[in-house]
């Protein structure tokens, strides 16, 4: 039982550039969540998706598209990259709503220059 | 709109001392609240949360919280903190579970 991966772990992006962050998750979870997190600050949702198919922003969803496929698949798409989205990227999971725990991953560090 | 206030961006505390880690929240209705914790270069991991009962919660690694409506608070205590207990410490604060707000993080050093 991995949990929640992500993939790659660092990526160095040129302005302009597009690319695909990438989370699964095996623990058969309905709910899942892309954060990022900045130097000094809380994180902030990006998207998230309520199960296969659904997906909805949340607080800071410009410049990134999300997909939900299966349950498992949960990317992120940046299309321009900006410097703005330099960042620490986390992706989470949960069974259900609210009350219950997430299970975040171990992040991607992005790097826009 | 909804927030979460974490007032001390840095607490340094002596291996063997208690710890309170002060969280406010902004909600109109009851919230749903959380700690996390977060190890460097890791994801965060839950220490506890609150829904409902009673208002003192016990987590892992010996951490509690408690809930005070009338402060609008959610503080995490820790009667002795371990050298382990470095960390960054998150509040978070939800009531329909698709949207999350999290406090800026509380650094926690521990001096041996």
């Amino acid at each position: 039982n991995a949990g929640v991966t992500q993939t790659p772990k660092f990526r160095i992006l040129k302005i302009g550039q597009s690319m695909t962050l990438q989370c699964t998750q095996d623990m058969n979870h309905n709910y899942m969540y892309w954060y990022r997190q900045d130097p000094g600050m809380g994180l902030k949702l990006i998207y998230y998706s309520v199960g296969a198919g659904i997906t909805d922003k949340g607080e800071v969803p410009n410049g990134y598209n999300v997909s939900r496929s299966t349950t498992e698949d949960f990317p992120l798409r940046l299309e321009l990259a900006a410097p703005s989205q330099t960042s620490v990227y986390f992706c989470a999971s949960s069974y259900d709503v609210a009350r219950d725990t997430q299970y975040f991953g171990p992040g991607t560090r992005l790097t826009v220059l | 709109a909804q927030s979460v206030t974490q007032p001390d961006i840095h607490i340094t505390v002596s291996e063997g001392a208690s710890l309170e880690l002060r969280c406010n929240y902004s909600y109109g209705a009851t919230p749903y609240l959380f700690w996390y914790v977060q190890s460097p270069g890791q994801g965060l991991q839950l220490l506890l949360k609150y829904f409902s009962g009673d208002t003192l919660v016990q987590g892992i690694k010996g951490f509690e919280a408690e809930f005070k409506r009338s402060q609008s608070s959610f503080n995490l205590r820790k009667p002795s903190v371990h050298w382990s207990d470095a960390a960054e410490y998150f509040c978070a604060v939800t009531n329909t579970g698709n949207q999350f707000y999290f406090g800026t993080g509380t650094s926690l050093t521990v001096i041996p």
